[in-house]
């Protein structure tokens, strides 16, 4: 089976502090997402890769960057965290043009 | 912007009904349409996809598509408790994006 690890389940952080949230599959996939969920608004795509050193903005990438150097990692990064951006983080991968994402278990990320 | 729409909930089911989940979607350029079940504190994990119009049975699960009116529905019969959880309806209009609405609900009462 595929396996997407997130690095951190629970994280507090301060406001203004840099925030990094690792992701890594061991299946060789070429995509990469980074997704928030929140309550009553779903899941929504901040950022995927298609592969390695490449991205693509998703719907809400502002405050966020990310940072491909090898195929089985794709880091989500926060400049500057705001309290706004306190939310459940998911990760996934899937084969390029495959039809299943397998989703990591989650970052929660608090700001205060 | 790309919306999936999704009644929150909860629905409530005895055990061993049938559970119907709906969906709609705006973007009538929509090729691939997907249902995911969420446990509480856990991620998502796909259950079914559906690509053409019509009905795709999968054991207890069939996901009906309707392009024409843009909705997506799942239905889960001989509901178990077990089935609690949230189901996320999500979908694509180039393999590339997966839009996914917010979830809806599902309890299911011994």
């Amino acid at each position: 089976d595929v396996k997407v690890t997130q690095s951190s389940r629970y994280l507090v952080k301060r406001t203004g502090e840099k925030v990094f949230l690792e992701c890594v599959q061991d299946m060789d996939h070429e995509n990469m997402f980074w997704y928030r969920q929140d309550p009553g608004l779903g899941l929504r795509l901040i950022y995927f890769s298609y592969d390695v050193k490449m991205k693509e903005k998703g719907d809400i990438p502002e405050g966020y960057s990310v940072s491909r150097e090898k195929k089985e990692r794709f880091s989500l990064i926060l400049e500057s965290a705001s309290t706004n951006q306190t939310s459940m983080y998911l990760c996934a991968s899937r084969v390029a043009g495959a039809n299943v994402l397998t989703f990591g278990a989650g970052s929660r990320l608090t700001v205060l | 912007q790309k919306e999936v729409e999704q009644n929150s909930g909860p629905l409530s089911v005895p055990e061993g009904a049938i559970a119907s989940l709906n969906c709609t979607y705006s973007d009538r350029g929509s090729q691939s349409f997907f249902w995911y079940r969420q446990y509480s504190g856990k991620s998502p994990e796909l259950i079914m996809f559906i690509y053409s119009n019509g009905d795709k049975e999968d054991g207890r699960f069939t996901a009906q598509l309707n392009k024409a009116s843009q909705y997506v529905s799942l239905l889960i019969r001989d509901s178990q408790p077990s089935d609690s959880a949230t189901y996320l309806c999500a979908v694509s209009y180039n393999f590339n994006k997966f839009y996914f609405g917010s979830g809806t609900k599902l309890n299911v009462k011994p």
